[in-house]
């Protein structure tokens, strides 16, 4: 199974803040990696597609870029409505995988 | 506008059987692969089962291969997994999914709020 790490954990940022979230894969997953965020209490929600493509609806500020094993997500301007966790996942490979989360918090 | 609205969770032993439903509305069924991912606050987000448009395509995760059976009925849009042997490490809360096409390898753009699945004695 390919294995999906994430970094950090959790983080804690400013409104306005840039952050960003990395994810690696066990090995080499091309483009198919997507990104989605959930916010406590709800289901998860698509907001990239095959490494940097933004689902229709979500804001511009996310971004994503990467190819092969390693991807970054990005949030260029971090909003109170952006705290929520965020899971990248690989469907190059079955099983898919998640990988762990990334807890955002605004501070 | 996409509903799935999934049923049939419940607290049942360990090694007795569930079987999960998923009603889906506001698209055309039979155009996409079908999934069920479920999450524990230990484990996170877990893919379980996926099935392509026509069901010629099917995957399971290992931890459910040989327990779990994923299913459809088109005509009634509709999505089933059967489970068996249940045990306390498949309690979790149980999502249906839509694809964003007819194959397995899509991503997964719509999500139902959930069904709890508790195995315990």
């Amino acid at each position: 199974d390919i294995q999906m790490t994430q970094s950090p954990s959790s983080l804690s940022a400013s409104v306005g803040d840039r952050v960003t979230i990395t994810c690696q894969a066990s090995q080499d997953i091309s483009k198919y990696l997507n990104w989605y965020q959930q916010k406590p209490g709800k289901a998860p929600k698509l907001l990239m597609y095959d490494a940097s493509n933004l689902e229709t609806g979500v804001p511009s500020r996310f971004s994503g870029s990467g190819s092969g094993t390693d991807f970054t997500f990005t949030i260029s301007s971090l909003q109170p409505e952006d705290t929520a966790t965020y899971y990248c996942q690989q469907y190059d490979n079955l099983p898919f995988t998640f990988g762990p989360g990334t807890k955002v918090e605004i501070k | 506008e996409v509903q799935l609205v999934e049923s049939g969770g419940d607290l049942v032993q360990p090694g007795r059987s569930l079987r999960l439903s998923c009603a889906a509305s506001g698209f055309t069924f039979d155009n996409y692969a079908m999934h069920w991912v479920r999450q524990t606050p230990g484990k996170g987000l877990e893919w379980v089962s996926g099935i392509s448009w026509n069901s010629g395509n099917i995957g399971y995760a290992d931890s459910v291969k040989g327990r779990f059976t994923i299913s459809r009925d088109n005509a009634k849009n509709s999505l089933y997994l059967q489970m068996s042997s249940l045990r306390a490490e498949d309690t979790a809360l149980y999502y249906c999914v839509k694809g964003t096409g007819p194959g397995l390898f899509n991503c997964f753009d719509s999500w139902g709020q959930g069904t709890l699945v508790t195995v315990s004695s």
